[in-house]
């Protein structure tokens, strides 16, 4: 199996662009996680999916973020419009969940995002 | 609620020379805990997990952990470092309240240095 994919692996934009990170994740994985790592705030979970649909978005920072996932190979984060403070690494996450035990996270290699 | 305390921010130890990385829970339940690895621009990566089985567990790497529920603490060894593992390592916990969740809960990150 391929992993986790995520595009792009580097962004750079300018304040007020719109931003989309894509992620693909294992196949047969029903459960998918976007995560933001950075210097100051360390590892923060923004939303998670199950059987594509959102079950906790509590840590979407605000309403410029958004996410989707229209089928259960793909999904989307997306900033509208950007911020510099947005500066991070995305990384989406997937694994299984049985409904009884906590599966493993497989992790993609990240989207690092720079907003100038 | 659920959540995990690293005691040390960074730790640096000599090649050859036994590694610990502390980590304390804190959760109302009987908890599941994992530690990850993530290597310089890298994703995560499961290291080991414990899900009331066996009190110690054993890892990849020769990475193994002990859950001591007297002491709330879940600490991280490995008897001899490797240069291969200076990375940052997350402790977690499943985000349960009652019920099964695949919701987990990173801690802040130790930062494992590996002198020559």
């Amino acid at each position: 199996d391929a992993g986790v994919i995520q595009s792009p692996r580097h962004e750079v934009t300018e304040m007020g662009q719109e931003v989309t990170l894509r992620c693909k994740p294992i196949s047969g994985h029903n459960s998918l996680f976007w995560y933001r790592q950075t210097m100051m705030r360390g590892l923060e979970l923004l939303i998670y999916f199950n059987n594509n649909v959102p079950i906790d978005d509590s840590g979407m920072p605000e309403d410029r973020f958004s996410a989707k996932m229209p089928n259960a190979s793909f999904s989307t984060l997306k900033i509208q419009p950007s911020e510099p403070r947005d500066s991070a690494v995305y990384f989406c996450a997937s694994s299984f969940f049985s409904g009884t035990n906590t599966g493993e996270l497989f992790f993609g290699e990240g989207s690092r995002l720079t907003v100038l | 609620a659920q959540s995990v305390t690293q005691l040390d921010s960074h730790v640096s130890v000599s090649e050859g020379t036994p590694v610990l990385l502390r980590c304390n829970y804190s959760s109302s339940y009987s908890p599941s805990l994992f530690w990850y690895v993530q290597h310089p621009n890298k994703g995560l990566q499961l290291l080991l997990k414990y899900t009331s089985a066996a009190t110690l567990v054993k890892g990849i790497n020769g990475f193994e952990a002990e859950f001591k529920k007297s002491e709330t603490s879940f600490h991280l060894t490995k008897p001899s470092a490797h240069m291969s593992d200076a990375a940052e390592y997350f402790c977690v916990v499943s985000d349960r309240n009652g019920g099964a969740t695949n919701k987990l809960i990173f801690g802040t990150g130790t930062l494992l240095a590996v002198q020559p």
